[in-house]
């Protein structure tokens, strides 16, 4: 089974302040996508990184692919307590069935004002 | 466009009792997926389909988890007999078909389960 580890689990800052969070495994994925859940609902797609080494922006959210395609970050500039909810990232693994995506088990973060 | 819907959004029951939730995905989705939600566990696939056709139910904990899509529009997912343990939120996604990359998948809202 391929796990792909999010770290912090837990994250907490203030508004302003920058953060990165991680998404890490052994495996290699074909892409990687990063989603965002708020209380009471379904996650919602943030972003794909297909290709080794790519760097998407999203306003204030930088997301990376590592080179080797195993690893992922994301980076949230000047944090807004709207930033606030559970990141997951999820992984399509390479060969494997076209519908299947394996999901971290998020990084919950709150951004207080 | 409607996202996809799931209804009831909340269900509370004994345990024993059969629990049955809804789908419908958005129209044009070729896959439908059930994940379940947990603070120990995450987010779990149990099981999905192509085409309303079951590809891999392998995340399905028990004979006690059945998983139907009837049709293009509506899938269902029972647990008989329910039990404590099966306390969670059970979301259901769909995603569109295309080759060279990995799909988005849409999420509904989730139905929180709760099992006395």
């Amino acid at each position: 089974t391929q796990l792909l580890e999010q770290s912090p689990q837990f994250l907490s800052i203030q508004e302003g302040e920058n953060l990165t969070v991680y998404c890490n495994s052994s495996s290699v994925f074909s892409s990687l996508q990063w989603y965002r859940q708020e209380p009471g609902e379904g996650p919602v797609l943030l972003v794909t990184v297909v290709t080794g080494g790519e760097v998407k922006k999203l306003k204030r959210l930088t997301f990376q692919f590592g080179d080797a395609r195993k690893d992922s970050s994301l980076h949230i500039t000047a944090a807004q307590p709207g930033d606030t909810g559970l990141y997951l990232c999820a992984g399509a693994h390479r060969g494997g069935s076209q519908g299947n995506l394996i999901f971290g088990k998020g990084t919950k973060l709150s951004v207080k004002p | 466009d409607a996202g996809v819907i799931q209804s009831p959004r909340h269900e509370v029951t004994e345990m024993g009792q059969e629990v049955t939730l809804r789908c419908k995905p958005i129209s044009g989705h070729d896959y439908l997926f059930w994940y379940r939600q947990t603070m120990m566990r995450g987010l779990e696939l149990l099981i999905y389909f192509n085409n309303n056709v079951p590809i891999d139910d392998s995340g399905m904990p028990e004979d006690r988890f059945s998983a139907k899509m009837p049709n293009a529009s509506f899938s269902t997912l029972k647990i008989q007999p329910s039990e404590p343990r099966d306390s969670a939120v059970y979301f259901c996604a769909s995603s569109p078909f295309f080759v060279g990359a990995s799909q988005p998948q849409h999420f509904g809202d989730g139905t929180r389960l709760s099992i006395l």
